[in-house]
């Protein structure tokens, strides 16, 4: 079974902090996503990864960067954590970027 | 927004009964893909559909697609409580750069 994990269940930082999410999967998928989800606004892409080195933006990735130095791990980073960066951050992973993503558990941040 | 919308946004049923949820998009797709999400955890996926099919079964689930209409269905056949998450429809849009975009979801409450 494909296994995403993320390093933290929950997260609360101060606004201004510098904030880093980690995703880890172990089946060898190309492609690698963060997305935060919101009440009423679903799912949102911030940046996804289709290859070492590699990113792209997605819908909302202002405020966010990421890195992604070895295939199996992508990091998601709030350069300056604001309180409405409170979200629940979900990371996935695929062998193509339009198949099926297998999801982490996901990390609740708060940020006060 | 080309999000698929996701229709009723809640729906309560008692077990052993059908759930009926609906997915409608507004541009062609590649594929269809129907996720569900037990409460403060990771999606997890449950069906893909390709353009070219009209009905796909896997265990309980039901996925049909209506290309000429935009539309989707998810049935779960007589319901259990574990069934009680929330379910997503995910679409890959031609010329989004083949990237998934999901709805908002359908809260689905099934009921002992």
């Amino acid at each position: 079974d494909v296994k995403v994990t993320q390093s933290s269940r929950y997260l609360v930082k101060r606004t201004g902090e510098k904030v880093f999410l980690e995703c880890v999967q172990d089946m060898d998928h190309e492609n690698m996503f963060w997305y935060r989800q919101d009440p009423g606004l679903g799912l949102r892409l911030i940046y996804f990864s289709y290859d070492v080195k590699m990113k792209e933006k997605g819908d909302i990735p202002e405020g966010y960067s990421v890195s992604r130095e070895k295939k199996e791990r992508f990091s998601l980073i709030l350069e300056s954590a604001s309180t409405n960066q409170t979200s629940m951050y979900l990371c996935a992973s695929s062998v193509r970027v339009q198949e099926t993503q297998y999801f982490g558990p996901g990390t609740r941040l708060l940020v006060l | 927004s080309q999000q698929g919308e996701e229709d009723p946004q809640a729906l309560s049923i008692q077990e052993g009964e059908n759930a009926t949820m609906n997915c409608s998009y507004k541009t062609s797709i590649n594929n269809l893909q129907w996720y569900r999400q037990n409460s403060g955890r990771g999606l997890v996926h449950l069906i893909l559909i390709r353009s070219n099919e009209r009905e796909k079964h896997s265990g309980r689930l039901r996925v049909t697609l209506d290309t000429s209409k935009k539309s989707s269905s998810l049935l779960i056949t007589a319901s259990r409580a574990a069934d009680t998450a929330s379910y997503f429809c995910a679409t890959e849009y031609f010329g989004a750069n083949s990237k998934l975009t999901f709805g908002k979801g359908i809260t689905l409450s099934v009921r002992p």
